[in-house]
């Protein structure tokens, strides 16, 4: 039920292209769901997150786009760059009475020139 | 500097050893968690702090770990009888109440 799936586990796209992550959850009561970013040596950054009042989110080439009813949300960048490459994580949130982040197992993206 | 801070950055220890991490968080971040992240893995959940009261601990794996904070500030994760399982980054994250957490680099444990 706290489990929060994501794939692919690895991604390699070509400069320019777009890189697309999905992540599927379980426990309709999550209502944040942020996506992380890391870089090797670094922690996680946010990135971009939705609640799901909304069916997508944009920020710069960044986009969340989520599906409520099929309990689904993926990660879209657009005109990816080799700067890009880094490992992806879904996460999901909801009041439980602890304020914990449950994680996907993460994406590794490989933008190639 | 204004974000999460974690020391050491990394730490060697040798099997049976207890070790100390330490983490900074954000000035005014009531809320402090730790997570830790095995080689390839994603993030495993071990505590939260709500100012200095810990309401979860579900995520500490065994009775070897204890984490605690003090002033509603820094907090200490120890892990006593270190086993060579216990190896992973162990990252803290703090933030205000119901609001975005914000990760440090995180602590490099090897027990050989």
């Amino acid at each position: 039920q706290q489990q929060v799936k994501q794939s692919p586990q690895s991604l390699i796209v070509q400069k320019g292209g777009i890189s697309i992550i999905n992540c599927a959850y379980e426990n309709t009561a999550f209502d944040y769901f942020p996506w992380y970013q890391q870089f090797p040596g670094k922690g996680p950054a946010l990135l971009i997150a939705i609640r799901p009042d909304v069916s997508e989110k944009k920020e710069g080439r960044f986009t969340i786009s989520f599906n409520k009813s099929a309990k689904q949300f993926s990660l879209h960048i657009m005109d990816s760059q080799p700067g890009d490459s880094a490992t992806y994580f879904c996460a999901a949130w909801g009041d439980f009475g602890n304020e914990k982040l449950t994680f996907g197992t993460g994406t590794r993206l490989t933008i190639i020139p | 500097g204004a974000g999460v801070s974690q020391s050491p950055s990394n730490k060697v220890t040798e099997k049976g050893k207890d070790v100390e991490l330490r983490c900074d968080p954000i000035s005014g971040h009531t809320a402090l968690y730790w997570y830790r992240q095995s080689l390839g893995q994603g993030l495993e959940f071990l505590i939260y702090f709500q100012g200095n009261s810990a309401p979860d601990k579900s995520g500490l794996p065994s009775d070897r770990f204890s984490a605690e904070r003090t002033g509603g500030s820094v907090s200490t994760l120890t892990i006593q009888r270190t086993q060579q399982e216990d190896s992973a980054v162990y990252l803290c994250a703090s933030s205000l109440s119901n609001q975005p957490q914000h990760f440090g680099d995180g602590t490099r444990l090897s027990i050989l």
